[in-house]
């Protein structure tokens, strides 16, 4: 079975620029949760999808979005890119949501966002 | 709420030699608690994962962690380290019921020298 695939790979934005980033899950995966992984602030929560709807969010501003489609492909978006946007952004997939027992995540390669 | 520490930023260690990664949390629901390898450019990969039961857990690559709930931790060890663990260790924390978004701890550089 594929894993987490992550596209594109690496990106370089100016800053002021918006940003889209695409995961796509292990088949037969329905949630998607995305991170940030910075060496200041380490790995931070940004948000979790599930059968198209937003279901956890973490404490990011709203210039950070996301959405999941009904192949449970999922995006994220980052608009009016800041200098501390830089970061790598990975996308974690998991058979259901953790409401239905233990969240176990599958993470993907990563997207490396540096932005200028 | 759950909050995750990762004792150690870095852990030098020689080839061969035994290793322990040292990870403690804090939880105010039952958690489930998971290891993860970060090697350089790539994303996580699950090492192992404590659910319930047997309080020492076996993982890939020869890891094992023992959960303690007296103590609240999490330590990860293997007997005997290659080169080839050299990588980011990341501890993470789950609770149950509505508090199942993981919480990983700052990582663990581990570093093998030859």
């Amino acid at each position: 079975k594929a894993g987490v695939t992550q596209t594109p790979r690496y990106l370089i934005k100016t800053r002021g620029q918006q940003v889209t980033l695409s995961c796509s899950p292990i088949s037969g995966h329905r949630s998607v949760s995305w991170y940030q992984q910075t060496p200041g602030q380490g790995l931070q929560f940004l948000f979790e999808y599930f059968s198209e709807t937003q279901r956890n969010k973490g404490n990011f501003p709203g210039r950070f979005s996301g959405r999941q489609f009904s192949n449970s492909r999922s995006e994220m978006n980052v608009s009016t890119l800041e200098l501390g946007d830089s970061a790598l952004y990975l996308c974690a997939s998991s058979l259901a949501s953790g409401l239905a027992g233990v969240y176990e995540q599958y993470f993907g390669p990563g997207t490396r966002l540096t932005v200028t | 709420a759950q909050s995750v520490t990762q004792l150690d930023s870095q852990v030098p260690v020689f080839e061969e030699a035994p290793v322990e990664l040292r990870c403690n949390y804090s939880s105010s629901v039952s958690v489930y608690l998971f290891w993860y390898v970060q090697y350089p450019n790539q994303g996580l990969q699950l090492l192992l994962k404590y659910l319930s039961g047997s309080t020492l857990v076996k993982g890939i690559n020869g890891f094992e962690a023992e959960f303690n709930k007296s103590q609240t931790s999490f330590h990860l060890r293997k007997p005997s380290v290659h080169i080839s663990d050299t990588a980011e260790y990341f501890c993470a924390v789950s609770g149950t019921g509505g508090s199942y978004i993981p919480t990983f701890g700052r990582g663990t550089s581990l570093i093998v020298h030859p």
